[in-house]
């Protein structure tokens, strides 16, 4: 058991461009959280799967926000046309399915986007 | 909808005294608790949870937390701190629902001075 891998972990970019993140959660973790946090507050909830579907996305995500998970194991989240506003970490959490009631997510190291 | 409060944003403390982190939720028919610890420029570690049973829970490092439905809260606690404890703390609710996302707190920044 590796933990969750997030890259890159940092990425500056200008505003107006494109860019891509890639999460790697614990094998045989069948769901995968996206979360963002801004300074000074708590992650806040993007989206969901469980394994390749997209069971659930938060208002916060806007249409230039896009997220995949092909087979079921990793993860990319895509801005489009990045505005300054989108600066934050943006974390990643895996969980497996099990018998209970809830499940416990493992959080990644995060990857820190500034926009210029 | 489901949110949590963290009433204090800092808490400073001397090494080896005692500290609470107060965290308090909005009320609903079931609850799942989660304290997580973020050191600076990394992820977030599972401190505790709470899903069923006993309402005193023990974490990592000598963390615990109570369970007070009647007074919604969640609060964290460790009978001596060290330097090594300080980070950011944050306290999370699930509802348990078919997603499971974790509502988090906006966080308490524990600084254990020496």
């Amino acid at each position: 058991d590796t933990g969750v891998s997030q890259n890159p972990r940092h990425k500056i970019t200008k505003r107006g461009q494109n860019v891509t993140f890639r999460c790697d959660p614990i094998s045989e973790h069948n769901r995968l959280y996206w979360y963002r946090q801004t300074l000074g507050q708590g992650p806040e909830f993007l989206t969901y799967f469980q394994n390749e579907a997209q069971l659930e996305k938060s208002r916060l995500l806007s249409d230039r926000f896009s997220a995949e998970r092909p087979k079921g194991s990793f993860s990319t989240l895509e801005i489009q046309r990045t505005e300054q506003g989108d600066s934050a970490m943006y974390l990643c959490a895996s969980s497996s399915l099990g018998g209970g009631a809830v499940d416990t997510q493992y959080f990644g190291p995060g990857t820190r986007l500034t926009v210029l | 909808a489901q949110s949590v409060t963290q009433l204090d944003s800092q808490v400073p403390v001397f090494e080896e005294a005692p500290v609470e982190l107060r965290c308090n939720y909005s009320s609903s028919v079931s609850v799942y608790l989660f304290w997580y610890v973020q050191y600076p420029n990394q992820g977030l570690q599972l401190l505790l949870k709470y899903l069923s049973g006993s309402t005193l829970v023990k974490g990592i490092n000598g963390f615990e937390a109570e369970f007070n439905k009647s007074q919604t809260s969640f609060h964290l606690r460790k009978p001596s701190v060290h330097i090594s404890d300080t980070a950011e703390y944050f306290c999370a609710v699930s509802d348990g629902g078919s997603q499971g996302n974790l509502i988090f707190g906006k966080g308490t920044k524990l600084s254990v001075k020496p």
